[in-house]
């Protein structure tokens, strides 16, 4: 079946430090890859993705490439701020499980001023 | 006017009782889900409707049953309450794009149920 494993937090950086967040996948056929963020007290919001091989997703300064030789979809921030302090999940759909979105476990960052 | 939105926010309820969650979206979304997130963020589907319609469920007690009067609509009604299901309940909607759908899920702000 489809899994994904992120790297374990949390992770605590001070405003503008270089951000990476580890995650690989594995799924059969060709997933779909995404990132979601979640802030303190809300629900999940999609952060970015990608669907094919080599194609990398970005929003708000995030980057992640889908690389489909590693199975990774490693998530970067050059400069991070007190602002992105959440909780972040990398997630696939892909394989046939047409219908339902697999997520890592999270990772926590908090970022100190 | 909010996407995605359930009810209660926080539900304190003792061991043994009834309780339900209601969520609505106003996105004309086909797909809704519950997700539970545990005390370490762990995050695992529950069940999944599209237009009404069971899709996943996942291996979750029979205590726990999904209800969905329209496709706007995925209720959640928890019987004989456990301390276990202390937790983060999550509705979450999405459309259909180019046949497939998950593309993009809307997430609701949660409930926080506790079970004493």
């Amino acid at each position: 079946g489809n899994s994904v494993t992120q790297m374990e937090g949390p992770v605590t950086l001070s405003e503008e430090a270089f951000l990476t967040i580890n995650c690989t996948y594995t799924a059969t056929g060709y997933p779909s890859l995404f990132w979601y963020v979640q802030y303190p007290g809300e629900g999940l919001q999609l952060l970015l993705k990608a669907t094919k091989a080599d194609d990398k997703g970005s929003n708000k300064g995030f980057e992640a490439t889908y690389r489909k030789e590693t199975t990774s979809f490693h998530l970067e921030k050059g400069s991070v701020q007190v602002s992105d302090s959440a909780v972040y999940f990398c997630a696939l759909i892909g394989g046939g499980s047409n219908y339902k979105l697999t997520f890592g476990k999270g990772t926590l960052l908090t970022v100190n001023p | 006017d909010t996407a995605v939105s359930q009810t209660p926010k926080y539900l304190v309820t003792q061991m043994g009782n009834d309780k339900s969650i209601k969520c609505e979206q106003n996105l004309g979304h086909d797909t809704m889900y519950w997700y539970k997130q545990d005390s370490k963020k762990f995050l695992k589907i529950m069940f999944s409707y599209n237009n009404k319609e069971l899709i996943i469920n996942e291996t979750v007690p029979n205590r726990f049953s999904p209800k969905s009067p329209d496709k706007a609509h995925l209720n959640l009604h928890i019987n004989s309450l456990e301390l276990g299901d202390s937790a983060v309940y999550f509705c979450a909607s999405s459309p259909q794009v180019g046949g497939r759908t998950n593309e993009k899920l809307f997430f609701g702000s949660g409930t926080q149920l506790s079970v004493l």
